[in-house]
């Protein structure tokens, strides 16, 4: 199926540094959606950013959009360790009656 | 508010069997949509379902299927189950806004033997 694709596909970084991930698409969206996972268990919101917005923050987390390159771009500010879980982003794609699409996802890993 | 809550948490089931998972959606939300997680294909959307009707289905075959009740609750049942169905097995549920935030319950991993 269409999926995004994301990138790094890991990354590993010491605690208090900042994680930048990326995540491209296809196709025009409504709006794109970033979220956390910890060993495999269900996806925690992270942020939403709508297809007009350019930016968005949520304490540490600043997320950007591009429609025009189709990609968006997620940074974790001073890391934690408990921020070590895979991280997705989600579109949600015209006409596709709720449907999302997800990328395979950037695993990152904070080292205390 | 509750979260997204799925049960059962765990399954584990032989070939061939069937196997009915449940969804209830956060209060008010009346889409749910299911998605299946393998590390070999990562989420995949199965379908969605909006006051009790199929908007959408994904690219899976017939065995899979799915119902929403009028409470908004939905179920998904996998009929005559095969080994690379092992997976987890998320849902999501979304406000009347449509385009909004998508919450997703803790999953049901299903391992099929």
């Amino acid at each position: 199926s269409q999926q995004g694709e994301e990138d790094p596909q890991a990354l590993s970084i010491q605690e208090g540094e900042n994680a930048t991930m990326n995540c491209s698409y296809k196709t025009s969206i409504n709006n794109l959606q970033w979220y956390r996972q910890n060993s495999g268990r269900g996806l925690v919101h992270l942020i939403l950013i709508r297809s007009n917005e350019r930016e968005k923050h949520s304490g540490r987390l600043r997320v950007t959009l591009d429609t025009s390159k189709k990609s968006s771009s997620l940074l974790i500010t001073a890391s934690r360790a408990a921020d070590t879980a895979s991280y997705f982003c989600a579109t949600d794609e015209d006409n596709q009656g709720g449907k999302l699409i997800f990328g395979q996802g950037t695993e990152l890993s904070v080292k205390p | 508010k509750a979260g997204v809550t799925q049960t059962p948490r765990y399954l584990i089931k032989t070939r061939g069997q069937q196997v009915t998972l449940s969804c209830s959606p956060i209060s008010g939300h009346r889409s749910v949509s299911w998605y299946q997680q393998t590390p070999g294909q990562g989420l995949q959307f199965l379908f969605e379902y909006f006051s009790e009707t199929q908007r959408n289905k994904g690219n899976f075959p017939g065995r899979f299927s799915g119902r929403q009740f009028s409470n908004s609750r939905s179920e998904m049942n996998v009929s005559t189950l095969e080994l690379g169905d092992s997976a987890l097995y998320l849902c999501a549920s979304r406000n009347p806004g449509l385009r909004a935030e998508a919450f997703f319950g803790q999953g049901t991993r299903l391992t099929v033997v």
